[in-house]
């Protein structure tokens, strides 16, 4: 069974800063897929980055970038010149290559200081 | 992304009352799926539908009934529930279910209260 983990239940930030969100997960299946969501206090769930494990370069997607260390199953999120709207929930999630659930991690709540 | 869209954004309901919940998505995609996300709990995946198909029910009460007339919409509908079932519940859609570079897009969401 696929487990992510994500060790800080809150983070805070200098405003343009960059903060590194930590995500680990378990999963014996050799082919899966990782991604990052962010849930503003409004509720949304909003697609951030994607890196599936076969990828050989580290993801990125404008300021969020994904650090993948495939022997260590980690998968942080590197937020640079961070902004006071990415003050929100992260959610680190995988999926198997044979199913089609995403399995969450717990979230980390980030707050960006002016 | 404003692709899926999810009415009513806030219910209250009694514990004897029928209600159902609407999700609608605009990205002409082919799976549909219901999250719940309790307080403290990590968002937990509830039913998914491929083609109108249901493909997965993850031993969900059946107080929870899910409906999908077609690939644009996926209803739930409610009936005798209990307090513990408030939450926010969570519609998301993706291309097909299954496989791993699938991204799933989720609506705002509608939190629920039961009393």
């Amino acid at each position: 069974a696929q487990k992510i983990t994500q060790t800080q239940p809150g983070m805070f930030v200098q405003e343009k800063e960059a903060v590194t969100l930590d995500c680990t997960y378990d999963t014996s299946d050799p082919s899966y897929g990782l991604f990052w969501y962010k849930q503003p206090s409004s509720g949304e769930m909003i697609f951030l980055i994607y890196q599936g494990s076969y990828d050989q370069q580290n993801a990125t997607e404008g300021r969020y970038s994904l650090n993948f260390q495939k022997a260590r199953k980690s998968a942080n999120l590197v937020i640079s010149a961070s902004q006071l709207g990415d003050s929100a929930m992260y959610f680190c999630a995988m999926r198997d290559q044979y199913g089609n659930k995403l399995v969450f991690g717990a979230g980390t709540i980030l707050r960006v200081k002016s | 992304e404003t692709g899926v869209t999810q009415t009513p954004r806030h219910l209250v309901m009694g514990m004897t009352n029928k209600k159902s919940l609407k999700c609608e998505q605009h990205l002409g995609h082919n799976a549909m799926y219901w999250y719940k996300q309790s307080a403290k709990k990590p968002l937990e995946l509830m039913f998914v539908y491929n083609f109108k198909e249901q493909t997965e029910n993850n031993s969900v009460p059946s107080r929870f009934s899910p409906e999908c007339p077609n690939s644009s919409h996926l209803f739930l509908h409610l009936h005798t529930l209990q307090p513990e079932d408030s939450a926010l519940y969570l519609c998301a859609s993706s291309q097909v279910a299954g496989g791993n570079t699938d991204t799933q897009y989720f609506g705002p969401g509608t939190r629920l209260t039961v009393l």
